[in-house]
């Protein structure tokens, strides 16, 4: 059964570091194909797309914000960490992980955590 | 302003047959498959189609996927008032690379 958990702060102050984790269960990350990504989504807003890693240890960041992600995971501990800095008001969001199953002719988000909701405010 | 571009709402009546439809270019769905996910009021999103057409275990046969070009759709038959719901559609993006989503169709079962 694969299952994905976010965790970190709920409360940023504006220009703060945000640090988020992503604990996995029921598949490995070192398993070719494999691969986690963040996904955001501001309250009544669409999702939008952050930053992959892939079971590689290669990793892709959105166009707009790849300046301020860094993405990097722990195989030992099945764990993905997303580090976002600079925070703003506008990056309030409930933000996902969220395995994607990648083959040569699809990848897609399969299994997605609950989400946490991070509001940046003073 | 999304990459990929789909109608930001959707309706239809029990038992009708809706569409939604969402745009790209040749970078993403003209290159790649198309996957939908529906996202239920207060919930996290959910795989509803992957690879264009294909459903996942335990998504009814009332929800089917097409791809032509640069263009994809959802059609869901049969509506029922649990179909009420958000659809995003995603495809990857070679020229950035990365994943392109659409803006969300929030569709409403009258």
């Amino acid at each position: 059964q694969v299952t994905l958990r976010e965790s970190g702060p709920a409360l940023v102050k504006p220009t703060q570091t945000l640090t988020l984790t992503c604990t996995f269960s029921g598949f490995s990350l070192s398993t070719s194909g494999m691969c986690v990504s963040w996904i955001r989504q501001p309250p009544g807003k669409a999702l939008e797309w952050l930053a992959l890693i892939d079971w590689d240890d290669d990793k892709y960041y959105s166009t707009s914000l790849k300046t301020r992600l860094t993405i990097s995971k722990d195989t030992s501990k099945n764990q993905v960490v997303l580090t976002m800095t600079n925070m703003d008001p506008v990056d309030t969001a409930t933000y996902y992980c969220a395995r994607i199953f990648h083959s040569s002719s699809s990848s897609y988000f399969d299994y997605w955590g609950q989400g946490t909701l991070v509001t940046v405010s003073s | 302003q999304s990459v990929l571009t789909q109608p930001p709402s959707a309706s239809g009546t029990p038992g009708q047959r809706v569409t939604i439809s969402c745009s790209g270019s040749s970078s993403n769905i003209g290159s790649n498959t198309v996957n939908w996910y529906q996202q239920l009021p207060g919930t996290a999103p959910k795989l509803l189609i992957y690879s264009n057409n294909q459903r996942p275990s335990g998504v009814p046969d009332r929800f089917s996927g097409s791809k032509s070009g640069t263009s994809a759709s959802l059609a869901i038959s049969g509506l029922q008032s649990e179909d009420e719901a958000d659809y995003y559609c995603a495809a990857w993006d070679d020229s950035l690379p990365g994943v392109v989503f659409g803006g969300g169709t929030k569709l409403t079962v009258l």
